[in-house]
């Protein structure tokens, strides 16, 4: 079945160390996107990526990374530098850029202790 | 600029009533909009979108939602809500149909009463 993969489900991390969350699509999209997740919130948009090896900043991108060096794969770390990054994470993809209808993983809840 | 207000963070319905969700926009050109859903601990799944066109908008599960210019709303409905419908509900709106600036409002969470 075709779908994105996030790994892991769950993370605990110390302050202070880096974490890489993983995001794998096999729906041959091009765009990949990061958003955050914190209650009463919605959703904010970290990083997106509209094809492979070319990235840009969303609305909270400080504290974090990506790299795009496949089109099935979309990593996002999570710095040090974060000031508070206890959230649910959720990747998605489209089909282009210009299409409103994203495909979402099941999301990464990262717990820093 | 767009955003998206959607009024009540959250709504309880009983088995069998109507469920009425409200969204309502701002953007500066002719809107996209999108409602989505999310249950417990997954991501979310597209229910319906508005770009052009027919301004009611039927989407999966028996909801649909209304495009409505002249009181920048687009809220979603249901006719009979089933216990399967709890879940959090998010509003959305792109100037150009682009998920890049696609903003989503803060959600509503659907309780459905047996």
């Amino acid at each position: 079945d075709g779908g994105i993969t996030q790994s892991p489900k769950y993370l605990f991390r110390k302050e202070g160390q880096n974490v890489t969350l993983s995001c794998e699509q096999n729906l041959n999209h091009d765009a990949m996107y990061w958003y955050r997740q914190d209650p009463g919130q919605g959703l904010r948009l970290i990083y997106y990526s509209q094809i492979v090896n070319d990235f840009q900043k969303g609305d909270i991108a400080e504290g974090y990374s990506v790299s795009r060096e496949k089109k099935e794969s979309f990593p996002l770390t999570v710095t040090s530098a974060q000031k508070n990054p206890t959230a649910f994470y959720l990747c998605a993809s489209s089909m282009a850029s210009d299409a409103g209808e994203l495909f979402f993983g099941e999301g990464s809840r990262l717990t820093v202790l | 600029a767009q955003s998206v207000t959607q009024l009540g963070s959250h709504v309880s319905v009983s088995e069998g009533a109507l469920v009425l969700l409200r969204c309502n926009y701002s953007s500066s050109v002719p809107p996209y909009l999108f409602w989505y859903v999310q249950y417990p601990n997954q991501g979310l799944q597209l229910l319906l979108k508005y770009t052009t066109g027919a301004t009611l908008v039927k989407g999966i599960n028996g909801f649909e939602a209304e495009f409505k210019k002249s009181e920048t709303s687009f809220h979603l409905t249901k006719p009979s809500a089933h216990m399967s419908d709890a879940a959090e509900y998010f509003c959305a709106v792109s100037s150009s149909g682009g998920a890049n600036n696609l903003f989503f409002g803060t959600g509503t969470r659907l309780t459905v009463i047996p």
